[in-house]
């Protein structure tokens, strides 16, 4: 079955840099986009932009432009995302998903990765 | 950037109640509408994709419908399982938006 599992829970100084890993299985690799989307405690959803399995290719939303990196390892199946330069706004639930072959739906979700950005 | 609003914003409903929760958006999204559930301390699932697609595994008593710029995500015969929190999102145009959700709970 698909499975995307990620890294586990961080705390970072405001200025310092977080990478979160997304580990993917149970489908193929190259044939599925991965979006980032996070979640501020009580807060809704925002799209943090996807990433092209093969050309590493990268679209971002608002957020994203200039402090955002989306990379990925094909010979670990995994996916990458790191926030540069946190603030105390950044922190978040952060989610990897798998943009499904319909509308580009997020049909699979990794279960979240906590970071948190504190002095 | 295409601006997604969901109403209401908060719903009190019963068990075997048909609930309705509407998404507007900005601009056309024309059928590239998705529809996701969340529960507290979970990662969303998605119900609905395509304005009206049922994703595989989700129950017969959501539907979706829309094209444009209205939708909506209908519930029919509320289960106690789905007390949660619901978003529309527009995979249209980038970037990828989300409504502000519907948090849906128990009257």
């Amino acid at each position: 079955q698909v499975q995307l599992v990620q890294s586990g829970t961080e705390v970072k100084e405001p200025g310092a840099s977080v990478k979160v890993s997304c580990k993917t299985s149970g489908y193929t690799f190259s044939g599925y986009y991965i979006h980032w989307v996070r979640q501020a405690p009580g807060k809704g959803l925002e799209w943090l932009g996807r990433i092209n399995p093969n050309s590493g290719g990268t679209d971002f939303g608002q957020m994203s432009q200039g402090r955002v990196t989306m990379t990925r390892d094909t010979s670990v199946s995994t996916f990458y995302l790191e926030v540069a330069w946190l603030r105390s706004g950044d922190t978040a639930v952060y989610y990897c998903a798998r943009g499904g072959p319909v509308a580009g739906a997020l049909d699979s979700w990794g279960q979240g990765t906590l970071v948190t950005v504190s002095s | 950037d295409i601006q997604m609003t969901q109403s209401p914003s908060s719903l009190s409903a019963s068990v075997g109640d048909r609930v309705i929760i509407t998404c507007r958006s900005s601009q056309t999204v024309s059928g590239f509408l998705n529809w996701y559930q969340q529960k507290p301390g979970k990662a969303p699932q998605l119900l609905i994709y395509g304005a009206s697609g049922l994703q595989s595994g989700v129950p017969l008593r959501f539907s979706g419908s829309g094209s444009g710029t209205d939708f909506t995500l209908t519930i029919n015969s509320l289960q106690s399982e789905d007390f949660a929190s619901y978003y529309c999102q527009q995979t249209h145009s980038f970037p990828y938006t989300f409504g502000q959700g519907t948090n849906l709970e128990i009257k």
